[in-house]
């Protein structure tokens, strides 16, 4: 069965400094990967995805992620945080194949909070 | 291009009581996705249509939940009666036809049943 693990309910970090917010998976196949985020009261906001080529992905705000096969996992990063980044994120996996409905397995999420 | 519509934003009910939420999808996006969001916990899916069929329902509690997508666009899930622990934000997705993988979420629908 195909699962997320977000081991850190939240990530505290001061403004100006690089932050890591940690995903690892399970799927029994390739994976396709995405992280989302998600300010109060809103939906879930698209940041970037990992589908198949460069391990390293680049998103949107400055967000980047990369996969690492061996370790199953997909780290989101940034290289200097914002006050503004202070949001709830989630990682999601689905598994690649034309047999897989799409469905996205989402983590459960990490608050990052970013102090001035 | 609009995003996903969702209405209403807030709702509370007593239990067993009856309610319904409503999706508009972005234009043109044939697959379209009900999640339910608990608080402190990630999305989990109820159920997904592809146009106007059902693609996977097995997470749906078929015995109080519902969802029609008529004519593949709007899309309305009902809970008919509510319970306490049906509390939560229900989410609606969307997904264009190309490779693009990732799903457009809209604002949620927050329901609180006392």
């Amino acid at each position: 069965a195909q699962s997320v693990a977000q081991p850190e309910d939240q990530v505290n970090v001061a403004e100006g400094n690089p932050l890591t917010v940690k995903c690892t998976y399970s799927v029994s196949g390739n994976p396709y990967l995405f992280w989302y985020v998600q300010y109060p009261n809103r939906g879930l906001q698209f940041l970037l995805k990992y589908i198949t080529g460069d391990n390293l992905v680049k998103g949107s705000y400055g967000f980047e992620a990369e996969f690492n096969k061996s370790q199953t996992s997909f780290h989101l990063k940034k290289p200097s945080a914002l006050v503004s980044d202070s949001a709830l994120y989630f990682c999601a996996v689905r598994e690649a194949g034309s047999s897989n409905t799409g469905k996205l397995i989402f983590g459960q999420g990490t608050t990052l909070q970013v102090k001035p | 291009e609009a995003g996903v519509a969702q209405s209403p934003r807030y709702k509370i009910i007593e239990k067993r009581q009856s309610v319904a939420f409503w999706c508009n999808p972005i234009s043109g996006h044939a697959t379209l996705y009900w999640y339910q969001q608990i608080l402190g916990q990630g999305p989990k899916l109820l159920i997904q249509f592809q146009n106007n069929g059902v693609v996977d329902d097995s997470q749906l509690p078929k015995d109080r939940f519902s969802a029609e997508r008529l004519k593949g666009v709007d899309s309305t899930l009902k809970i008919q009666p509510a319970k306490l622990e049906d509390s939560a934000v229900y989410l609606c997705a969307t997904t264009g036809t190309g490779v693009s993988y990732e799903q457009y979420f809209g604002p949620g629908t927050r329901l609180t049943v006392t």
